[in-house]
C-alpha cells in the first residue's frame, strides 16, 4: 500500500524558513518522480514543484523560483521542500504527491496524496 | 501560468449526469493528453478520479468518464450519487514544463 507522510510544517515568521520532508513507503520511490501541490486556506489546489526520480531534474511554479529548492534521498524514500524567505501568501496545506509516471512523460497524473502539512507564514 | 478554467459550481438531483468542463490553451489543455481529474471532499486530500483525459484508476467508480475536445476538457458524472458531493480540480501539463490546476469546481447533490 502506497503511503506518503508529510511533516514539518508549523508557523515561521515572514521571511524565516522551513524544510518539509515527505516519508515514502509501498512502492519503489526512485522509479517516480514527486511533487509538492499546496492548498491556501479556502483556495484550490496549486502545483509549487517537482524532481524526477533520480533526483537529477527539478521543476518549479514561477512565485517560488529561488525561494524553494526541491530534493530527495532516494536511499531514504524521503522527499524535501527547502522553503526559504516566506510570505503571507505561502500559507496552505503543502502536499507530496506521487506521479504516475515522469514528470514530462505520461501518465501525468499524481495518483497518491499525503494528508498534508500546514505551513503558516504570519508576524 | 494561469489556473485552467472551471466553473465554481454545478448541481444535479441524484441520478441524474452532470459535466464539469476545464478550459486551457494550446499550452496546457489542448497540447497535450494529460488531463487529470481530482475529487476533494472537505478536510481531506485529493483523489485521482480521471487520468490523461479518459483512464479511470482501478477502484474508482464507472460513473465517472472524461473526454477532451481542443482546449476544453470535460468530467462527467453519470447516476450522480450524495458521496460525490466534493470540490473537483482538473490538471495538466504544460509546454513550460509545469503542471497547472483548475479553479476548481464544487458539485452539489440536490
Amino acid at each position: 500500500e502506497v503511503q506518503l507522510l508529510e511533516s514539518g510544517g508549523g508557523w515561521v515568521q515572514p521571511g524565516g524558513s522551513l524544510r518539509l520532508s515527505c516519508a515514502a513507503s509501498g512502492f519503489t520511490f526512485s522509479s517516480y518522480a514527486m511533487s509538492w501541490v499546496r492548498q491556501a486556506p479556502g483556495k484550490g489546489l496549486e502545483w509549487v514543484s517537482a524532481i524526477s526520480g533520480s533526483g537529477a531534474n527539478t521543476y518549479y511554479t514561477d512565485s517560488v523560483k529561488g525561494r524553494f529548492s526541491i530534493s530527495r534521498d532516494n536511499s531514504k524514500n524521503t522527499l524535501y521542500l527547502q522553503m526559504s524567505s516566506l510570505r503571507a501568501e505561502d500559507t496552505a496545506i503543502f502536499y507530496c504527491a506521487k506521479m504516475a509516471g515522469g514528470f514530462r512523460s505520461g501518465p501525468y497524473s499524481f495518483d497518491y496524496w499525503g494528508l498534508g502539512t500546514l505551513v503558516t507564514v504570519s508576524s | 501560468q494561469s489556473a485552467l478554467t472551471q466553473p465554481a459550481s454545478v448541481s444535479g438531483s441524484p441520478g441524474q449526469s452532470i459535466t464539469i468542463s476545464c478550459t486551457g490553451t494550446s499550452s496546457d489543455v489542448g497540447g497535450y493528453n494529460s488531463v487529470s481529474w481530482y475529487q476533494q471532499h472537505p478536510g481531506r486530500a485529493p483523489k485521482l478520479m480521471i487520468s490523461d483525459v479518459s483512464n479511470r484508476p482501478s477502484g474508482v467508480s464507472n460513473r465517472f468518464s472524461g473526454s477532451k475536445s481542443d482546449n476544453t476538457a470535460s468530467l462527467t458524472i453519470s447516476g450522480l450519487q450524495a458521496e460525490d458531493e466534493a470540490d473537483y480540480y482538473c490538471s495538466s501539463y504544460t509546454s513550460t514544463n509545469t503542471r497547472v490546476f483548475g479553479t476548481g469546481t464544487k458539485v452539489t447533490v440536490l
